[in-house]
């Protein structure tokens, strides 16, 4: 099993604002990072170091951190944000790095 | 720009062995560390194995550990993924990742390659 929690599925309304998070003990020590997955795809980079924006990522994205909850934030959701999101991190049990389980954003 | 192009899938037996290929192109290969993630069918992403940029570190997932070994020739921008003792839970998409700056992150995805391990 995953020691980096997610729920399964989140939804929002068009153009409103989401937060995705991930839980777990290894977040007090390492950084999230966070990939989206559209169906039939290979994931991509939105974001690094728990509030970094690679290029190219749309800025409704941002990222935050408190304890040991990672949260990916879309501000202004779009219909082409609808994707599986992973979060990434090392693992405190020894594992080198873990993803979470991914939650399913639909956006009504 | 960037590209991954992974290689080497296909179906085989429980017990087989088979190599994955990760060919590489728009990046120096030879001073990036690169992973391996998988997915299998309808599930989540799983995380498989890193190796340094020069090879020095090499790690693995507990349910891999001691039947695949990966391995880079940055002669050939290729990074390797060789499986031994192929079981019926290792059937998924293989995708290699090139790291970022820091090897926590992993900045670019090949479009994978399936593995379909059974009898």
């Amino acid at each position: 099993s995953s020691e980096l929690t997610q729920d399964p599925a989140v939804s929002v309304a068009l153009g409103q604002t989401v937060r995705i998070t991930c839980q777990g003990d290894s977040l007090r020590t390492y950084y999230a990072s966070w990939y989206q997955q559209k169906p039939g795809q290979a994931p991509v980079l939105v974001m690094y170091a728990e509030t970094n924006r690679p290029s190219g990522i749309p800025d409704r994205f941002s990222g935050s951190s408190s304890g040991d909850t990672a949260s990916l934030i879309i501000t202004g959701a779009q219909a082409e944000d609808e994707a599986d999101y992973y979060c990434n991190s090392r693992d405190i049990s020894g594992k080198p790095w873990v993803f979470g389980g991914g939650t399913k954003l639909t956006v009504l | 720009q960037v590209q991954l192009l992974e290689s080497g899938g296909g179906v085989v037996q429980p017990g087989g062995s088979l190599r994955l290929s990760c060919a590489t192109s728009g990046f120096t290969f030879r001073i990036y560390g690169m992973h391996w993630v998988r997915q299998a069918p309808g599930k989540g992403l799983e995380w498989v194995s890193f190796i340094r940029y020069d090879s020095s570190d090499k790690y693995y997932a507990d349910s891999v550990k001691g039947r695949f070994t990966i391995s880079r020739d940055n002669s050939k921008n290729t990074l390797y993924l060789q499986m031994d003792g192929l079981r019926v839970e290792d059937t998924a998409v293989y995708y290699c990742a090139k790291t970022a700056k820091n090897i926590d992150d992993f900045d670019y995805w090949g479009q994978g390659t399936l593995v379909i391990v059974s009898s």
